[in-house]
């Protein structure tokens, strides 16, 4: 089982439309979780950390759930730059702090 | 401000050459990582330096020599060059403390 789980779309949507990615970890230990954006063929950047009391920007919400091992990613009035690869990461940290990524869900906003 | 440089960008190797991918950072981070993407399969670590004079492998460390030079450059060496390592490989750094990776660009490795 991979340690970060995505559902790898595509999700096509109309601009406008709300739109919420799911993810799931397996490590307990994991600590830490954000919400990166890798558009095609570039670096992945940070998009938001995720709290456990969940937090928004913009049009942007995250939300994490420790105890189902679960963490969510909504976007409100997607627009047309929105279109890009979504990855969830966490990190643990004892041990190897580094960064675990799931494999990505790609968004399309269409017109 | 640069942040993360990685050199070359494009790369074809015929199957047994020797490379060495190059990083630099200029944040003054602790912490830097390689790792690669393949299709469907997401970034995946292959070493990692907590500091500088310090390495541990990943999850997928076969096939690759990895160097802290210094706290600035951190490179990844592929010592005899396969057509599984075609990939792209993302050079990262981060300060544990705030935790955000900044990456480079990507170096796009072909193996013929």
């Amino acid at each position: 089982r991979k340690e970060v789980e995505q559902d790898p779309g595509p999700f096509n949507v109309p601009e406008g439309a709300t739109v919420a990615f799911n993810c799931t970890y397996s490590n307990s230990a994991s600590q830490s979780f954000f919400w990166y954006r890798q558009d095609c063929r570039k670096e992945p950047k940070l998009l938001m950390s995720v709290y456990s009391s969940g937090n928004e920007d913009g049009r942007f919400t995250a939300q994490l759930n420790r105890a189902s091992q679960y963490i969510s990613l909504l976007i409100r009035d997607s627009k047309l730059s929105d279109s890009a690869t979504y990855l969830c990461v966490v990190k643990k940290q004892t041990g190897r702090r580094a960064l675990t990524f799931g494999s990505g869900t790609r968004l399309q906003v269409q017109p | 401000n640069a942040g993360v440089t990685q050199t070359p960008k494009f790369q074809v190797l015929k199957t047994g050459q020797s490379m060495t991918l190059q990083c630099a950072q200029d944040m003054n981070h602790n912490s830097m990582y390689w790792y690669r993407q393949d299709p469907g399969m997401g970034l995946r670590l292959i070493y990692y330096s907590a500091s500088e004079g310090t390495t541990d492998k990943g999850e997928v460390p076969n096939g690759y020599n990895v160097s802290r030079l210094n706290k600035r450059e951190f490179s990844l060496r592929l010592e005899s060059a396969a057509p599984s390592q075609t990939s792209v490989y993302f050079c990262a750094s981060a300060e544990p403390v705030n935790t955000e990776a900044f990456f480079g660009q990507g170096t796009r490795l072909t193996v013929v």
